[in-house]
């Protein structure tokens, strides 16, 4: 069963970028990469997804190695708001499910 | 447009009480979802449907059952409540098969005592 490797917690300090790394090593050819965040006492946010190239939406930036066996997930300039759990996820099957980890908690000071 | 709603917010069950949490989308999406979290952990998908009439189970479906008669509904049923499912429970949805984004409610907080 393929799985997503994240860092437990992590800490930033405001305005600085953020990079967040995810390991996928078994991840296969043509499964997708999510991001998802979850803000405090809030369900899950889709913040961006790829395959194999780069991707940039007005959130984050997805940095996601030749090999695809990890990516990384760009926080440009990291704000108090930012401040959540960050997972890497894998889509299981034609139906779209959601398959989480535990995810990187994202501290951020001022 | 109001997205993902989901009733009630909180709850307390006494063990073996049978209750259902409601969830509704206004945004004609055809797959819906209901996932639960456990304190300290990512989300395990219970039941999942990809229109009205089709559900399908998910990783931690026992305990639990679902029904889709509408578009807009995915209501989650616990009959005979435990204190393992309690839990914050979120719906989502999503719009076809081509759009990955799942847009999740504000979650149910359930505590079976």
């Amino acid at each position: 069963d393929a799985k997503t490797t994240q860092p437990n917690s992590m800490e930033s300090n405001e305005e600085e970028p953020v990079h967040l790394p995810c390991n996928h090593s078994t991840i296969s050819g043509t499964d997708y990469i999510h991001w998802y965040r979850q803000l405090p006492s809030q369900g899950p946010e889709y913040v961006i997804h790829g395959l194999t190239s780069n991707v940039n939406n007005r959130m984050a930036s997805l940095a996601i190695a030749e090999d695809r066996k990890s990516s990384t997930l760009i926080l440009h300039r990291a704000t108090l708001r930012d401040a959540a759990v960050y997972y890497c996820i894998r889509v299981g099957g034609s139906q779209g499910n959601l398959i989480f980890g535990k995810g990187t908690k994202l501290s951020v000071k001022p | 447009n109001a997205g993902v709603t989901q009733t009630p917010k909180f709850r307390i069950l006494k063990i073996g009480q049978s209750m259902t949490l409601q969830c509704t989308q206004d945004m004609n999406h055809n797959y819906m979802y209901w996932y639960r979290q456990d304190p300290g952990m990512g989300l395990k998908l219970i039941y999942y449907s990809v229109g009205a009439g089709i559900t399908d189970k998910g990783e931690v479906p026992n305990g639990y059952n679902v029904s889709r008669s509408t578009t807009e509904d995915f209501p989650l049923r616990l009959e005979l409540a435990a204190p393992s499912q309690t839990s914050v429970y979120f719906c989502a949805s999503r719009g076809t098969p081509r759009t990955y984004e799942q847009y999740f409610g504000p979650g149910t907080r359930l505590t079976v005592t």
